[in-house]
């Protein structure tokens, strides 16, 4: 089946430093990756939506300039939370799809915990 | 951003119950996908509906694609300790762009 890595599982990071979070598909070519943010008890909430080759599109209220977003082949996206402060720790997920029909339904990384101190 | 209505939005039941939980949407959707997600973990698809009506299992896992495409539902029968976690359900409109999730139902399990 389907398989997402994302990496590195948890991160400590100092306020003012970048962080970079790596989400690879190992057996299939993911045409979109998607990046999600999740607060404690809370449910999924999407950041960014990554097309391989082409810029990323953001959600509302999701700054791009802070969260760079780069999908450069069919098998790697990766997040950089640049300039991190405490309160972008959080829970990061990604998730990849592919456009072969039929839609098996998105595959979900195991998620990354950002701290940020 | 949008989400779906997902209730209950926890249950606690005994170990061999039955667990019923659904979605509805003031939406249509062309997909509803069932996920649970471990503490510290993403979210892992247990079951995919494609068609308005289509009833799939997946073991002691039965969920439903409602006929008006607004809804769906997730039972498990007889639910054992490791069924602990929080369910999403999710729906996606096309063959593809995001998801979107309901905000998920916490399920404990009293052994």
């Amino acid at each position: 089946g389907a398989v997402v890595s994302q990496h590195p599982s948890r991160v400590i990071c100092k306020s003012g430093t970048s962080v970079k979070i790596e989400c690879r598909s190992l057996d299939f070519q993911a045409t979109t990756m998607f990046w999600y943010r999740q607060f404690p008890k809370k449910s999924l909430m999407l950041m960014a939506t990554s097309n391989e080759g082409s810029k990323a599109t953001y959600e509302q209220g999701v700054e791009k300039d802070k969260f760079l977003i780069n999908h450069a082949s069919l098998t790697l996206s990766t997040l950089t939370v640049t300039s991190a402060h405490p309160e972008d720790s959080s829970f990061y997920i990604c998730s990849a799809g592919t456009y072969q029909a039929p839609l098996q339904g998105y595959t979900f990384g195991s998620g990354t915990r950002l701290t940020v101190v | 951003g949008q989400q779906l209505n997902q209730s209950p939005q926890s249950m606690f039941i005994q170990e061999g119950e039955d667990v019923s939980m659904n979605c509805t949407s003031s939406s249509i959707f062309n997909t509803w996908l069932w996920y649970k997600q471990d503490p510290g973990e993403g979210p892992v698809l247990l079951i995919a509906l494609y068609k308005a009506g289509e009833l799939t299992s997946n073991g002691r896992l039965t969920a439903q694609f409602g006929i008006t495409r607004k809804d769906s539902f997730l039972n498990i029968s007889a639910s054992i300790p490791s069924d602990v976690g929080i369910y999403f359900c999710a729906g996606l409109r096309g063959s593809q762009g995001n998801l979107i999730f309901g905000k998920g139902t916490k399920l404990s399990v009293k052994p």
